[in-house]
């Protein structure tokens, strides 16, 4: 079983739409979660830390469900610069050894 | 906004040549690591480095790889006998004083094996 799994998509989003994708992942000793953000053929960029008790930062939202061992990214208001891959990233017992999803590709199309 | 920088962007070697990787870690941080990206794949950990030791590697890391922080400024990842399979965006990252502070990703090396 992948550590961290991810729905690949692409999630196909009109301009100004919502939209929400799932990540799921298997040690339940993991300890930080975060999304990151990879345009194409560029460098991960840390989009937002996950908190437990969920958190907004601007038009995205991040929940945490420990029980089922799953993290959320929701998008409100889509804009075509959202387009990209967002990573589910999640850590353990060790900071640095980030482990990462394979990743779920956002469309934004006018 | 300060950054992680990497050379070069990009690298084309013959198989079985060594390769050397440069990165310029953001200068307050203590903690560094490289990680790499096949083309299509997800981004996976190799090691994580600091006191200018190894903290932590991943089974990808084997006695092909090294890094060093030779002069207090950059961190090399080397590759001592590149293989087809090392091609990959190779990422150098470094993270803050405190454990537990960001990890920021440089723009990565593409290195391509022929």
């Amino acid at each position: 079983r992948k550590e961290v799994e991810q729905d690949p998509g692409p999630f196909n989003v009109p301009e100004g739409a919502t939209v929400a994708f799932n990540c799921t992942y298997s040690n339940s000793a993991s300890q930080s979660f975060f999304w990151y953000r990879q345009d194409c053929r560029k460098e991960p960029k840390l989009l937002m830390s996950v908190y437990s008790s969920g958190n907004e930062d601007g038009r995205f939202t991040a929940q945490l469900n420990r029980a089922s061992q799953y993290i959320s990214l929701l998008i409100r208001d889509s804009k075509l610069s959202d387009s990209a891959t967002y990573l589910c990233v999640v850590t353990s017992d060790s900071w640095g050894k980030l482990q990462f999803g394979a990743g779920t590709q956002v469309v934004v199309t006018p | 906004e300060p950054e992680v920088t990497q050379t070069p962007s990009h690298q084309v070697t013959q198989m079985g040549q060594e390769v050397i990787l440069r990165c310029v870690p953001i200068s307050n941080h203590l903690y560094f690591y490289w990680y790499r990206q096949i083309l299509g794949q997800k981004v996976e950990f190799l090691v994580s480095f600091y006191n200018n030791e190894i903290s932590e590697k991943s089974e990808i890391f084997d006695d092909q790889f090294s890094v060093e922080r030779p002069d207090g400024s950059n961190f090399t990842l080397k590759i001592r006998s590149t293989k087809l399979e090392d091609s990959a965006m190779y990422f150098c990252a470094s993270s803050g004083v405190a454990y537990g502070n960001t990890i920021y990703f440089g723009e990565g090396s593409w290195l391509t094996v022929v």
